[in-house]
């Protein structure tokens, strides 16, 4: 079983819904809850970053941790069609532990 | 500011060949990174660099080698490349040991394929 599991879709929303991205995990003891966005042939990058459970909000997006159930969301209001790209969901112990990350969900946001 | 620069952008090589991805950044930063990117895998670990002048295995190191060769510049070194090296590899960096509260940054991919 791999220590984070992210169903890798694909997913295709019309412009304009609710998008919810979902990973789960089974290491307890990880503490930083990352969610990056990589567009085609482009590199990650870091879109949203949650230490330890709650909800952390940033314009369209909002990153949901619940460490009780080890399960992580993001969620995108009122997408876009330039929020089409693959979702990848990353978590570490932290300190010197390096980063897991989950397979990543394609999203296609269809105007 | 370039952030994470990696070359080449695309490579081909002989089921056998050796060659060198080179990686620079500019942002200071103390650790670096090399990960492969398969479909359905997502990113793997296959060394870091938690500051100059170290280095440790990462998830997947076999047929790899890394070389910090100063603060700035990691390279990763197939030796005798193979099919099942056929992937996407991506530099990073990032500020302190490790991610506590501190970003990651990518660079833009190298496309390898062994034949």
């Amino acid at each position: 079983q791999k220590e984070v599991e992210q169903d890798p879709g694909p997913l295709s929303v019309p412009e304009g819904a609710i998008v919810s991205l979902n990973c789960t995990y089974s290491n307890s003891a990880f503490q930083y809850f990352m969610w990056y966005r990589q567009y085609s042939r482009k590199g990650p990058e870091l879109l949203m970053y949650t230490y330890s459970s709650g909800n952390k909000e940033d314009g369209r997006f909002t990153a949901q941790v619940d460490k009780s159930s080890k399960y992580i969301s993001l969620f995108i209001r009122d997408s876009q069609p330039s929020d089409s790209a693959t979702y990848l969901c990353a978590m570490t112990r932290g300190g010197a532990q390096k980063l897991v990350f989950g397979q990543g969900t394609r999203l296609t946001i269809n105007p | 500011n370039a952030g994470v620069t990696q070359t080449p952008k695309f490579q081909v090589l002989k089921t056998g060949q050796s060659m060198t991805l080179q990686c620079a950044q500019d942002m200071n930063h103390n650790s670096m990174y090399w990960y492969r990117q398969d479909p359905g895998m997502g990113l793997r670990l296959i060394y870091y660099s938690a500051s100059e002048g170290t280095t440790d295995k990462g998830e997947v190191p076999n047929g790899y080698n890394v070389s910090r060769l100063n603060k700035r510049e990691f390279s990763l070194r197939l030796e005798s490349a193979a099919p099942s090296q056929t992937s996407v590899y991506f530099c990073a960096s990032s500020g302190l040991q490790g991610i506590s509260g501190n970003t990651i940054y990518f660079g833009e991919g190298s496309w390898l394929t062994v034949v």
